[in-house]
């Protein structure tokens, strides 16, 4: 089967740094994405691995363990404008297919 | 670039009646999701079209959901009859053909804001 598990909600300080972990068990593994999700929005495409290591964009990292079905995100320099949802999908290899975890809401104090 | 277009932006309608959604995916996106997702909950894939066949629609409620995907284009998603659990936002994705190592993504429609009541 699959299943992806990350928390369900996380606070943090503006100007810190936060991780958001995200484990997977799936059978057939192409790629797992990150996303965000303001409230009321569509998500929108954030960070992509498929090999194991870490991947770098500005202020966002994303990383991957395939042999362990791990990855983080990791946001520095936190702003308000990140409070959002985060969500964690992997894409299954035959179909193409997203799963989505539960997604994970960032708030940002002050 | 035009992103991927859905309407209506809200609906509101009573139990036993039906719905139509719809959705214009970008510009040679040959593979089309419709998702479900709940208050509180990430996106769950109702069915999914490459080009205008059926990839997967194991979590599609056939009792009740259809989807068709006319020509490989737009798409429409149908409730019939909507119940109280339905109520939703109903995401729309595209995505180019994958092939190789591309870090294609799916790109997500604003969505339709279904309300049962």
């Amino acid at each position: 089967g699959q299943n992806i598990d990350q928390p369900t909600e996380m606070t943090a300080t503006e100007g810190a740094i936060v991780q958001i972990n995200c484990t997977y068990q799936t059978s057939g593994f192409n790629g797992l994405f990150w996303y965000q999700q303001h409230a009321g929005e569509a998500p929108t495409f954030l960070s992509y691995n498929v090999l194991d290591g870490l991947e770098e964009k500005g202020r966002f990292s994303s990383f991957l363990s395939r042999s362990k079905g791990y990855s983080y995100l990791l946001l520095k320099e936190l702003q308000m404008k990140d409070s959002a949802s985060y969500l964690c999908a992997v894409r299954a290899s035959r179909t193409y297919k997203y799963i989505f975890g539960t997604g994970t809401r960032l708030k940002v104090l002050a | 670039e035009a992103g991927v277009a859905q309407s209506p932006r809200y609906k509101i309608i009573e139990k036993r009646q039906s719905v139509a959604f719809w959705c214009n995916p970008i510009s040679g996106h040959a593979t089309l999701y419709w998702y479900q997702q709940i208050l509180g909950q990430g996106p769950k894939l109702l069915i999914q079209f490459q080009n205008n066949g059926v990839v997967d629609d194991s979590q599609l409620p056939k009792d009740r959901f259809s989807a068709e995907r006319l020509k490989g284009v737009d798409s429409t998603l149908k409730i019939q009859p909507a119940k109280l659990e339905d109520s939703a936002v109903y995401l729309c994705a595209s995505s180019l053909i994958y092939s190789g190592t591309s870090t294609d993504t799916q790109y997500f429609g604003p969505g339709t804001r279904l309300t049962v009541l």
